[in-house]
């Protein structure tokens, strides 16, 4: 299947710090999302993108769809302790043909 | 309006046996999609049914089916499992888009 490459595979970063990762991919996407897990839960979709370079905003998550299609970025600022999770991104190509990312790990260390 | 809910939370089994999952999405929606979530191969997609019928598979052998109802809740069914069956199965719902998708909590199989 389709390979997302998503990075960094984990983060430690103190508390306020801003924090960016992104997800490439080799095919183009139609709608990139961003997910947070935490332990033992679901996936919660954060932020979901439609359009070439796209940038969407939820609170403190700015969230960009790449001008190529084919890579995303998400930004968190100003951390704080409940942000620590896995953060995913997924591509969409077409109707339920979605693509993971490997994830992020983030702890916010307070 | 309620949340996407699965059960069992957890399940134990031994390798042979089969299973049966179950997911009731929110209230209006009709599509439901599973996935399969481990360390290794992080989340990958089984198949979304749309009003009680399958839209897409992922690549997953045959042992991996599921069905959905006329009220839109959903099954998975793993048969003969095997060791690498354990790991969180996933299910989602939306309206019928898709990439809106909610998650339930999971549940978490263990084969032994």
């Amino acid at each position: 299947g389709q390979q997302l490459n998503q990075s960094p595979q984990s983060m430690f970063i103190q508390e306020g710090e801003d924090v960016s990762m992104n997800c490439t991919s080799s095919s183009i996407f139609n709608t990139w999302l961003w997910y947070k897990q935490d332990p033992g839960e679901g996936p919660v979709l954060l932020i979901a993108l439609y359009k070439a370079g796209e940038l969407t905003s939820n609170g403190r998550l700015t969230a960009q769809f790449g001008i190529t299609r084919k890579d995303s970025f998400l930004n968190i600022s100003a951390s704080i302790p409940s942000d620590v999770g896995i953060y995913f991104c997924a591509g969409q190509l077409g109707p339920s043909q979605f693509y993971f990312g490997t994830g992020t790990s983030l702890t916010v260390i307070p | 309006k309620a949340g996407v809910t699965q059960t069992p939370r957890y399940l134990i089994k031994t390798r042979g046996q089969q299973v049966t999952l179950s997911c009731s999405p929110i209230s209006g929606h009709r599509s439901v999609s599973w996935y399969q979530q481990t360390p290794g191969q992080g989340l990958q997609f089984l198949f979304e049914y749309f009003s009680e019928t399958q839209r897409n598979k992922g690549n997953f052998p045959g042992r991996f089916s599921g069905r959905q109802f006329s009220n839109s809740r959903s099954e998975m069914n793993v048969s003969t499992l095997e060791l690498g069956d354990s790991a969180l199965y996933l299910c989602a719902s939306s309206l019928g888009t898709v990439s809106m998708q909610f998650f339930g909590p999971g549940t978490r199989l263990t084969v032994l």
